[in-house]
């Protein structure tokens, strides 16, 4: 069954802890996406990764850290420098320009 | 600068009339607009979109049309059912890469 995966659904994290957030597909899609929501708040873009081993900052890239070295996996770490880290994030595909964005079920992130 | 605005936060109906839900872009470069329906701690789901050649496009109960001269879309649903009680995010894109979300609409159908 296709899809993206985001593990664990909820995580929780000492203040000062970098922590690696998972995103896995098997869609087959060029391009994958971490976004983050906050409580009133929309969809806001951290990074995105068009191609393997390339990716581009969205426009809240600060404190965030990915990397793309698979088509399949494109896990974002939250390091200690993002301020304030606790949020819902999402991870989605996109198959090609003009295809719409398909998303993961989130994970859900709380420092204390 | 949110470039992709939804006003009404939340949004009641009754069961089987319609709804309509609306979005605003400041972003004229914008030529892909989308609809996605979410569930608390859930992803987003897509529903519907709409290509900017084109004014409307329909899918079941599902309808999209585009204002390009008034950087405007809107989602009707028609008849509304208690299920679709839900937030509903608009995106747009430009050339396909970056997606910009609106800050949603909480829609409640009352049975």
């Amino acid at each position: 069954d296709g899809g993206i995966t985001q593990s664990p659904k909820y995580l929780f994290r000492k203040e000062g802890q970098n922590v690696t957030l998972s995103c896995e597909q098997n869609l087959n899609h060029d391009a994958m996406y971490w976004y983050r929501q906050d409580p009133g708040q929309g969809l806001r873009l951290i990074y995105y990764s068009q191609i393997v081993n390339d990716f581009q900052k969205g426009d809240i890239a600060e404190g965030y850290s990915v990397s793309r070295e698979k088509k399949e996996s494109f896990p974002l770490t939250v390091t200690s420098a993002q301020k304030n880290p606790t949020a819902f994030y999402l991870c989605a595909s996109r198959y090609r320009v003009g295809s719409p964005l398909h998303f993961g079920n989130g994970t859900r992130l709380t420092v204390t | 600068d949110q470039q992709v605005k939804q006003n009404s936060p939340s949004l009641s109906v009754q069961e089987g009339r319609i709804s309509i839900l609306n979005c605003d872009y400041t972003n004229s470069m914008f030529d892909y607009f989308l609809w996605y329906k979410k569930y608390p701690a859930e992803g987003p789901t897509f529903l519907i979109s709409i290509s900017s050649i084109k004014d409307k496009n329909e899918d079941g109960r599902f309808t999209v049309f585009l204002n390009k001269s008034a950087k405007h879309l809107s989602l009707h649903i028609v008849p509304s059912q208690p299920g679709d009680s839900a937030v509903y995010f608009c995106a747009a894109s430009a050339l396909g890469n970056q997606f910009y979300f609106g800050t949603g609409t909480s829609l409640t159908v009352i049975p």
